[in-house]
């Protein structure tokens, strides 16, 4: 199976600073990542697929890059609303589809 | 709109067998691939199992291989998820969710999540 590592775990900011979460893969995974926010008690919500590609909807701040095994989601300046956990997960792999453990965004 | 509604939740013994059926509305279901990802209390997602837009493949977690089978009626726009022999570590948030096409991998909508507790 694939394994996906994201870093940090936990993240403390405050609004307005530009916040980079890394998710690694255990092998390359081309550019076949997306990622996800979730807020306590709530189903994830989707922001980005093929690892840089922005869902509808989804606020400009958030942007996404990388490919193979290093990736990238950036909030370029942090909202009240974007205090969350987010993870990564691929999609490389048709049996196996994996997440990472997830970062949690704290109020600093 | 895209509406995914989980239900058959609920506590269940170890061994024991338990089935969650996901209703789909606001979109052509029989054009998209499902899936099951779960949630431990306090954990992360873990992905559980994939059915493609016509059923014709299907994909399990090794966790649970054996043990659950994804199904699904085009006809009643309708996933399920048959549990059996649950286990403790089967306690989670079941969510169902909508693949962007055909059989893209990645999840766009989800389901509001259906509580599983396995316990004697």
């Amino acid at each position: 199976d694939i394994q996906m590592t994201q870093s940090p775990s936990t993240l403390s900011a405050s609004v307005g600073d530009i916040v980079t979460i890394t998710c690694r893969a255990s092998q390359s995974i081309n550019d076949w990542l997306a990622w996800y926010q979730q807020k306590p008690g709530k189903a994830p919500k989707l922001l980005i697929y093929k690892a840089s590609t922005l869902e509808s909807g989804v606020p400009s701040r958030f942007s996404g890059s990388g490919s193979g095994k290093e990736f990238t989601l950036t909030i370029s300046s942090l909202q009240p609303d974007d205090f969350a956990t987010y993870y990564c997960q691929q999609y490389n792999t048709y049996f196996s589809w994996t997440f990472g453990q997830g970062t949690k965004v704290e109020i600093k | 709109q895209v509406q995914l509604e989980e239900s058959g939740g609920g506590v269940v013994q170890p061994g024991r067998s338990l089935r969650l059926s996901c209703a789909a509305s606001g979109f052509i279901f029989n054009n998209y691939g499902m899936h099951w990802v779960r949630q431990a209390p306090g954990k992360g997602l873990e992905w559980v199992a994939t059915i493609w837009y016509d059923g014709g493949d299907i994909y399990v977690a090794d966790s649970v291989k054996g043990r659950f089978t994804i199904s699904r009626d085009n006809s009643k726009a309708t996933l399920f998820l048959q549990m059996n022999t649950l286990r403790a570590e089967d306690t989670a948030v079941y969510y169902c969710a909508r693949d962007a096409g055909y059989s893209n991998g990645w999840y766009v909508y989800w389901g509001q999540g259906t509580l599983v507790t396995v316990s004697s």
